[in-house]
């Protein structure tokens, strides 16, 4: 398997430009995560899917972040607009409840500066 | 809110033993685990623990109680490539919602 795929690895954008991260889970896992990680807040859970459903989202900091899931294979997560404190690494994570277990796996990240 | 409580920095020497504290207070518990993350690199599990006691992997091992609201993570004959964050993260209900401490940054030392 090619574990948790996500794209861009690295962007660089100026304010208030939009900012779309994609992310695809692994086949067969029916949860995907979204995390955002910074030195000063740490891992920050944003917003989970079951099943392509949003299930919480109270981590989403405000109305300029959103997320989709419109199919099993494929998320993003858009920022519109951006701004410099946006700047994190943002994490895809997947797993599924089948096993026991229900280890999370997590994508390489996608590094997002903001200037 | 979710309070997930870890020091923020150890050191250590090769070959010796660390042991990495994590005490937690939460709205509910399903569950602790460990990951290991190494710099600029994505977090990668190590162990899971549900039930009171101590699970031994080898190099390491995770305990937990569950009354006291605490764990630890227990590496043994570190190694170099051992220099890593470590994060503990408590899965709160039965629905996979995974919250995360700030991590140890644990850096081993010849």
């Amino acid at each position: 398997d090619a574990g948790v795929i996500q794209s861009p690895r690295h962007e660089v954008t100026e304010m208030g430009q939009e900012v779309t991260l994609r992310c695809k889970p692994i086949s067969g896992h029916d949860y995907l995560f979204w995390y955002r990680q910074t030195m000063m807040r740490g891992l920050e859970l944003l917003i989970y899917f079951n099943n392509n459903v949003p299930i919480d989202d109270s981590g989403m900091p405000e109305d300029r972040f959103s997320a989709k899931m419109p199919n099993a294979s494929f998320s993003t997560l858009k920022i519109q607009p951006s701004e410099p404190r946006d700047s994190a690494v943002y994490f895809c994570a997947s797993s599924t409840l089948a096993g026991g277990r229900d280890t999370q796996y997590f994508g390489p990240g996608t590094r997002l500066t903001v200037l | 809110g979710q309070n997930i409580d870890q020091p923020t920095e150890m050191t250590a020497t090769e070959g010796a033993i660390v042991q990495i504290n994590c005490t937690y207070q939460t709205s509910g518990f399903n569950g602790l685990f460990w990951y290991q993350q190494h710099a600029g690199e994505a977090p990668t599990f190590l162990s899971y623990n549900v039930l009171d006691g101590l699970e031994e992997k080898g190099s390491f091992s995770s305990f937990i109680s569950r009354s006291k609201g605490y764990s630890y993570l227990l590496l043994k004959e570190l190694q170099m490539k051992d220099s890593a964050s470590y994060l503990c993260a408590v899965r709160l209900y039965n629905n996979n919602d995974m919250r995360f401490g700030a991590g140890t940054r644990l850096t081993v030392k010849p």
